[in-house]
């Protein structure tokens, strides 16, 4: 199994609250995805990041922000939690970006997030 | 913005049936993603194929390119292989997933 951790696993918090959700690597993989995955819909990508301190957005980015100070480690952020962020998070890693054909994604066990 | 659609949503089968999981999509890709969730929520890769077919295990995918289409077959099933699968098409802006299908295997 690839080596993805998230930290934490669930969490409670109350609405305007900030909030940090950490995924860590040991696979020194360059690409690094955030999504959510919520009942009637597919996963959706939040963040990404190509590399260190590169990152971009992704369809759902609103309310959410990231950082990535180092290849192993990448960070998500809601500045001010809302009830619509309740969601199961999760973290994945790629060797190859968004397009490309040669790798595989691999997913983090997932953050329960509720917003209360 | 591709549109991925996965069929049937939900089924429940006997075991030892043969399973298969339809997946189409709007848009030409590059790959295709078969993801297996288990009811504990860890998501496991099982396939990435960008033409033909796939086999591992009791696990077989295929895709058309041109049809865009793509199955997941499941051979001498098992209460085991009670999951959501997940399908996921990789186009240029990163993979579309579709909303799983929620198979049940009865003893």
């Amino acid at each position: 199994d690839a080596g993805i951790t998230q930290s934490p696993r669930h969490k409670v918090t109350e609405t305007g609250t900030p909030v940090t959700l950490r995924c860590h690597q040991t696979e020194n993989h360059r690409y690094m995805y955030w999504y959510r995955q919520d009942p009637g819909h597919g996963l959706r990508l939040i963040h990404y990041s190509y590399g260190v301190k590169d990152t971009d957005k992704g369809e759902v980015s609103d309310g959410y922000s990231v950082s990535r100070s180092k290849t192993e480690d990448f960070l998500l952020t809601l500045e001010s939690a809302t009830s619509s962020q309740t969601s199961v998070y999760f973290c994945a890693i790629s060797g190859f970006g968004l397009s490309g054909t040669s790798d595989e994604q691999y997913f983090g066990p997932g953050t329960r997030l509720t917003v209360t | 913005k591709n549109e991925v659609e996965q069929s049937p949503q939900n089924l429940t089968a006997q075991e030892g049936e043969f399973i298969t999981i339809n997946c189409s999509y709007s848009v030409g890709i590059s790959a295709l993603h078969w993801l297996q969730q288990h009811p504990g929520g860890g998501i496991v890769s099982l396939f990435m194929l960008s033409s033909g077919k796939k086999k591992h295990g009791r696990l077989i995918a295929t895709i058309n390119i041109q049809e865009k289409h793509s199955s997941l077959h499941i051979t001498a099933s098992h209460p085991r292989d009670s999951a959501v699968y997940i399908c996921a098409v990789l186009g240029a802006d990163g993979l579309t997933f579709g909303k799983g299908t929620h198979l049940i295997i009865q003893p």
